[in-house]
């Protein structure tokens, strides 16, 4: 049972458009969230996160929205830039603070 | 900071064979965790150590696969025997328990023929 479900598998977006990437949640004891974007060939960077007290983060040209009674976490990029191609994957970390649980990810292409 | 090391970079192995791979976490972190990335399951944990003992051992495939943590920094994953459906890439990554944000390694690419 997939505790951090992000339904699009994949996503094109128009260079200096929005992306918006959506996650959602099953688990009411996650506190914590984070964005993670992943190139070929190398390990996820960390990207943005938000805390369960928030519902907004913005970093940039990424900000990430928390609806908690929905259940339900978006990134969005604006604008949208080529380099952004990549696998964004949505994790969620439990209130103990040690654990974390990812997402099947989204591929995003950014189309110059 | 070098960031987590994990090696080898690529391990291409004949069923049967033993297979280890390695991990140097970030210095000072106290958690880590060795996660699988698969087309099919996308990134999925296996185990998970704080302060050098293991948490959480569910995701572990199964007997086959085994992992230590014999000091702050260094843990092996290991599988004993390997077969062709363990090929994927495994990632080790830590993170400094309560602060928030995991580390990646840039992975091992095992393939099991």
């Amino acid at each position: 049972d997939q505790q951090v479900k992000q339904n699009s598998p994949s996503l094109s977006v128009q260079e200096g458009r929005i992306s918006i990437l959506n996650c959602d949640y099953t688990n009411s004891m996650f506190d914590y969230f984070l964005w993670y974007k992943k190139y070929p060939a190398e390990g996820p960077t960390f990207l943005i996160s938000i805390s369960s007290i928030k519902d907004k983060n913005e970093d940039g040209r990424f900000t990430v929205f928390l609806n908690k009674s929905a259940k339900h976490l978006s990134l969005h990029i604006v604008p949208s830039q080529p380099g952004d191609s990549a696998v964004y994957f949505c994790a969620a970390r439990d209130n103990y603070g040690q654990n974390f649980v990812f997402g099947p990810g989204t591929r995003l292409s950014v189309l110059p | 900071d070098a960031g987590v090391i994990q090696s080898p970079r690529h391990e291409v192995t004949e069923m049967g064979q033993e297979v280890t791979l390695r991990c140097k976490p970030i210095s000072g972190h106290n958690s880590l965790f060795w996660y699988r990335q698969t087309m099919m399951r996308g990134l999925e944990l296996l185990i998970y150590f704080n302060n050098n003992v293991p948490i959480d051992d569910s995701g572990m495939p199964e007997d086959r696969f085994s992992a230590k943590m014999p000091n702050a920094s260094f843990s092996t994953l290991k599988i004993q025997p390997s077969e062709p459906r363990d090929s994927a890439v495994y990632f080790c990554a830590s993170s400094l328990g309560g602060t928030g944000s995991l580390f990646f390694g840039p992975g091992t690419r095992l393939t099991v023929l």
